[in-house]
């Protein structure tokens, strides 16, 4: 089956740094990748969508520049936290859409990242 | 914007037990997920639903797309299928991502 992975799958950091956070598709191109977003006892919120190629879409309230999102293949997005605050501190989660999915509908997701922010 | 609700909050039975979790939202979609996140965080797409029942293994989930809502069953219940069971929706005419529900818990208990 398709698999996504992310990397790291979880990271401390001091306030103030910046953590990237890598989607990559293992078996097959992802012409769209979505960056989705958990704080503890809440449901997942889609932070941004990813073309690859262009910029990313990012949602109402979400800082584009806090967050920034590349998406340079077929294969890899990044999400990148700018200098993180604690209230970043969140479980951060991918998913992909297959280049070649007979329907626009179809996600796979990462096994996501959880980032602890001092 | 597309709200959805899932009931029960949490969910605790017996192994063997009948399982049903439900779904509703306010808006037409153009499909429904019905996902599996585990104690770790990963998420398993169980179901991506627009219409009718689908069944894979003791796991069936139903849409009516009239009444705008939808059901995870799960039959025989066992210990591992505690997780919690997330569903979601992609707006039809909406952008790409989807709109999640708060999720249930669920604990099946030996």
């Amino acid at each position: 089956g398709a698999v996504v992975s992310q990397h790291p799958s979880r990271v401390i950091c001091k306030s103030g740094t910046s953590v990237k956070i890598e989607c990559r598709s293992l078996d097959f191109q992802a012409t769209t990748m979505f960056w989705y977003r958990q704080f503890p006892k809440q449901s997942l919120m889609l932070m941004a969508t990813s073309n690859e190629g262009s910029k990313a879409t990012y949602e109402q309230g979400v800082e584009k520049d806090k967050f920034l999102i590349n998406h340079a293949s077929l294969t890899l997005s990044t999400l990148t936290v700018t200098s993180a605050h604690p209230e970043d501190s969140s479980f951060y989660i991918c998913s992909a859409r297959p280049q070649t999915s007979g329907s626009r509908e179809t996600q796979y997701f990462g096994p996501g990242t959880r980032l602890l922010v001092l | 914007k597309n709200e959805v609700e899932q009931s029960p909050q949490n969910l605790t039975a017996q192994e063997g037990e009948f399982i049903t979790i439900n779904c509703s939202y306010s808006v037409g979609i153009s499909a429904l997920h019905w996902l599996q996140q585990h104690p770790g965080g990963g998420i398993v797409s169980l179901f991506m639903l627009s219409s009718g029942k689908k069944k894979h293994g003791r796991l069936i989930a139903t849409i009516n797309i009239q009444e705008k809502h939808s059901s995870l069953h799960i039959t025989a219940s066992h210990p591992r299928d505690s997780a919690v069971y997330i569903c979601a929706v992609r707006s039809r005419g909406g952008a790409d991502g989807l709109t999640f529900g708060k999720g249930t818990h669920l604990i099946i208990q030996p």
